[in-house]
């Protein structure tokens, strides 16, 4: 099946620093989610990107859609400990978007 | 409730018995989907309705697995001999409707763990 591959598995940062992640796939994506997972919750829609190209901004988040339709990047700009979580990246498995795969997720730790 | 509901919250089960997870979507969201969660894993889906009609269930791993939501609203997911390769996390979401601008909105999920 299609899968998502998602880099770094997870960081440790200082509050204020820039993060970056991204997330492949072997197979074109016409949709890329990405979703926030709090400690005890369900995902949570971050951004939605639906155009190759597109960049989307959410805050201090920032997402882009790559040109290939194979990869995306989420940015995360003076990052404070509430940044906390993992973040997954997702795409629909088929043409109806009635059902999405998801990559392993980056987990993300935001020191004080 | 504004939120997609689950229960239990947490199953703690028997090899070899039954259990029934429930999912209270969104109200008027026409479209429910079942994920499972393994830890370090990302949600994996499972099936999905619209309205009560099951349209596709190629992500129920067997035959022990089954889900409903006859009256188009409240779903249950069964799992009928519980195993312990069956312990994860188990989530529901729910969309306005399918399609790529319509967010799914995840529950809190039922933790699910077979002795």
């Amino acid at each position: 099946g299609q899968q998502l591959n998602q880099s770094p598995q997870s960081m440790f940062i200082q509050e204020g620093e820039d993060v970056s992640m991204n997330c492949t796939s072997s197979s074109i994506f016409n949709t890329w989610l990405w979703y926030k997972q709090d400690p005890g919750e369900g995902p949570v829609l971050l951004i939605a990107l639906h155009k190759a190209g597109e960049l989307t901004s959410n805050g201090r988040l920032t997402a882009q859609f790559g040109i290939t339709r194979k990869d995306s990047f989420l940015n995360i700009s003076a990052s404070i400990p509430s940044d906390v979580g993992i973040y997954f990246c997702a795409g629909p498995l088929n043409s109806g978007y009635s059902t999405l795969t998801f990559g392993k997720g980056t987990m993300l730790l935001v020191s004080p | 409730g504004a939120g997609v509901s689950q229960s239990p919250r947490y199953k703690v089960t028997k090899r070899g018995q039954d259990v029934a997870l429930r999912c209270d979507p969104i109200s008027g969201h026409v479209s429910l989907y079942w994920y499972r969660q393994a830890l370090g894993q990302g949600p994996e889906f499972l099936t999905y309705f619209n309205y009560e009609a099951q349209q596709d269930k190629s992500g129920l791993p067997n035959d022990r697995f089954s889900a409903e939501r006859p009256e188009g609203s409240i779903s249950t997911l069964t799992i009928q001999r519980t195993e312990q390769r069956d312990s994860a996390m188990y989530r529901c979401a729910s969309s306005l409707r399918q399609g790529p601008y319509n967010e799914q909105f995840f529950g809190p999920g039922t933790r699910l763990t077979v002795l």
